[in-house]
């Protein structure tokens, strides 16, 4: 089955705390990219991906790092997560930028 | 202004309705439209997929793009309980953009 694992779903943290958030995708995806989502805010990119080793910043790359050293795998990195990188985020996956995109189930990300 | 508007809602309506989703935009590179659907708990999931302007139709739902209004539409027939979702309405030329979602309830 073609999907987007994101693990962990749920994670409470504290200030400062390094944490990684993994993606995988089995659909042999050139383009991946990670998101969050906020009330009133929609979907903001955060960081992209267009192939292994390519990665670019988004919308609201502050306070995240990513990484693509094999073609499935996309983790979104926080090194000292901050109460306002609480929110929902969802990492994706296309074949190219404007095809359709594949999200995974989402991690709700707390930070206390 | 942000660069895609998108009413939030929430909208209710009764179940058979004909709802109408609208959003605006201000970029007019922007070439292709999409509408995803996202239930509670879940990641958006692709509707509609338009490029240009024009209408597309997959059964229940019809895709409007007027691109010399920057106007979107979809349209959703005979509307029913498993369409309440929050819809959302994407747009991209370089950069993939998104509106803020419109959060349905059909009622029973």
């Amino acid at each position: 089955e073609a999907q987007v694992t994101q693990n962990p779903r749920y994670l409470i943290t504290v200030t400062g705390k390094k944490l990684t958030v993994t993606c995988s995708q089995n659909m042999n995806h050139e383009y991946m990219s990670w998101y969050r989502q906020d009330p009133g805010l929609g979907l903001r990119q955060i960081y992209y991906s267009m192939n292994v080793e390519v990665t670019d910043k988004g919308d609201v790359p502050e306070g995240y790092k990513v990484s693509r050293k094999e073609k499935r795998n996309f983790p979104l990195i926080l090194e000292s997560p901050s109460p306002n990188q609480t929110s929902l985020y969802f990492c994706a996956s296309s074949l190219f930028m404007n095809t359709e995109a594949f999200f995974g189930q989402g991690t709700r990300l707390t930070v206390v | 202004q942000k660069e895609v508007e998108q009413d939030p809602g929430p909208l209710s309506v009764p179940e058979g309705a004909i709802v109408s989703l609208n959003c605006t935009y201000s970029n007019s590179a922007f070439q292709y439209f999409m509408w995803y659907r996202q239930y509670s708990r879940k990641g958006p999931e692709l509707l509609m997929y338009t490029y240009s302007s024009g209408n597309k139709e997959d059964g229940r739902f019809t895709a409007q793009v007027d691109k010399s209004s920057k106007y979107i539409s979809l349209f959703i027939r005979d509307s029913q309980p498993s369409d309440s979702a929050t819809y959302l309405c994407a747009m991209s030329d370089n950069d993939m953009r998104f509106g803020a979602g419109t959060r349905l309830t059909v009622k029973p």
